[in-house]
């Protein structure tokens, strides 16, 4: 258990719908990231936050956004869906240490129909 | 700029047989290099990790040197098993005052035959 949380695992929606992905990072871990993972792209990151606020930002569609509330989660929101959305969505997570690493939740698994 | 390059797959293997799958990389400053694996269903998950130059990470069995000179982080393991079929990605960790930025290889799908 890596002490990441990523709500719902699946979920099963049509084109043109909005999806909202949720990540708990682990305890005190004040970055989250987020991932698309996709059979034909690998790994893809879309964006980070830390403490709250934007850091970097990857791939991320316009259609997409995202953001870190104060207890620290974190929500991912997807609207106007298209088939080519339907993916793996990671969220990550670390601490500042020098030996920080990232910490993967399982992943929502998202199907567009 | 940063980034990271790895030996594209997929690699089929027979069990006992010896793994190399090869990772470089470009970087700024001096990162530290993780191999992370993701086995069927599941998240990634840190398998090993070097954060200095010339240090070995290690862990199952498996191995990886942080070549400087030749900017290299590969992982190897001396007889592979079934169990180690999954996917492997090779990333680099850049240290910075608001937190860490990661950049990760494409991923090499590995399947080892009995």
């Amino acid at each position: 258990d890596s002490g990441v949380t990523q709500t719902p695992k699946h979920l099963i929606t049509a084109t043109g719908q909005r999806v909202t992905l949720r990540c708990s990072p682990r305890s005190g871990d004040l970055s989250v990231y987020w991932y698309q993972q996709s059979l034909d792209q690998g790994l893809q990151f879309l964006i980070q936050y830390y403490n709250g606020e934007e850091r970097a930002k990857g791939n991320i569609l316009e259609r997409f956004s995202a953001q870190q509330f104060p207890d620290l989660h974190s929500e991912l929101n997807l609207s106007s869906l298209e088939l080519g959305d339907s993916a793996l969505y990671f969220c990550a997570s670390s601490g500042t240490t020098n030996t920080g690493e990232l910490f993967f939740g399982e992943g929502s698994r998202l199907t567009v129909l | 700029g940063n980034s990271v390059t790895q030996m594209e797959g997929p690699v089929t293997l027979s069990e006992e047989a010896f793994l190399t799958i090869n990772c470089t990389y470009t970087a700024t400053g001096y990162p530290s290099l993780f191999w992370y694996v993701q086995y069927p269903g599941e998240g990634l998950q840190l398998l090993l990790k070097a954060t200095k130059a010339d240090d070995k990470g290690s862990n199952k069995g498996f191995e990886a040197t942080y070549r400087k000179e030749t900017t290299s982080f590969h992982l190897e393991k001396g007889s592979v098993q079934v169990s180690d079929s999954a996917v492997y990605f090779c990333a680099l960790r850049r240290v910075l005052t608001v937190g860490n930025q990661f950049y990760f290889g494409t991923g090499t799908s590995l399947t080892v035959i009995p």
